[in-house]
């Protein structure tokens, strides 16, 4: 069965570091998105991505972040410089809709110490 | 702005018993589709059930089914015959064309 994959599992990396998540959606999918969970809270939508364009992106989403499909098949989520709240499971997720059903990958904990 | 409410943090059921999540949400949009994530203790968030906003037919999968009531913008969800591995969080989440999800609730199983 297709699934969402992200890697690493695990980033750790210092404050105002650079990072890059990276994704491979679903290879049909055309809807992309971002999310993350701060340990013990909501899961928080981030940032949309259609047609090689943002379609919509939250207020979290501020110029310290950016996303990629450098390829045909990969997905990136790159934070600047890492602020130490920036700390949190960032998922990716695919689907075939706007409204369908979304597909997550298992994560990338990213640690900012 | 849209919001998710889940009004129980915590639930618990003895295996084998039934179990009833709710969740109310708030939204102006008249298209919509509605789902149940479950998220264990791996933090994978798995899809447990959608439901289309458009059917007024409330959607059932296995052992999991939900309550939908559009005008009462609700949408529970009923799990019968609870088994151990249905321990985890639950998250509601309307889908207009991002996911906004409630604060969960955590639901233990138990023997």
């Amino acid at each position: 069965e297709p699934e969402v994959t992200q890697t690493p599992s695990h980033q750790v990396t210092q404050m105002g570091q650079e990072v890059i998540l990276r994704c491979v959606p679903i290879s049909n999918h055309l809807y992309f998105y971002w999310y993350r969970q701060i340990l013990g809270q909501k899961v928080e939508f981030l940032v949309s991505f259609y047609n090689n364009e943002i379609s919509e992106k939250s207020e979290i989403f501020d110029d310290q972040f950016s996303v990629e499909r450098p390829d045909g098949s990969n997905f990136t989520l790159k934070i600047r410089s890492t602020k130490l709240e920036d700390s949190a499971m960032y998922f990716c997720a695919s689907s075939e809709g706007t409204f369908y059903e979304q597909y997550f990958g298992p994560g990338t904990r990213l640690t900012v110490t | 702005a849209q919001t998710v409410t889940q009004s129980q943090p915590e639930m618990s059921v003895q295996e084998a018993e039934t179990v009833t999540l709710s969740c109310t949400y708030d939204t102006s949009e008249n298209n919509y589709y509605l789902f149940w994530y479950k998220q264990p203790p791996s933090r994978q968030m798995i899809l447990v059930i959608r439901q289309e906003a458009y059917k007024q037919q409330n959607a059932t999968e296995n052992r999991f089914s939900v309550n939908f009531q559009k005008a009462a913008k609700s949408f529970s969800l009923k799990i019968s015959d609870s088994q151990l591995g249905d321990t985890a969080m639950y998250f509601c989440a309307p889908n207009t064309d991002k996911l906004i999800f409630g604060t969960g609730t955590r639901l233990q199983v138990f023997p």
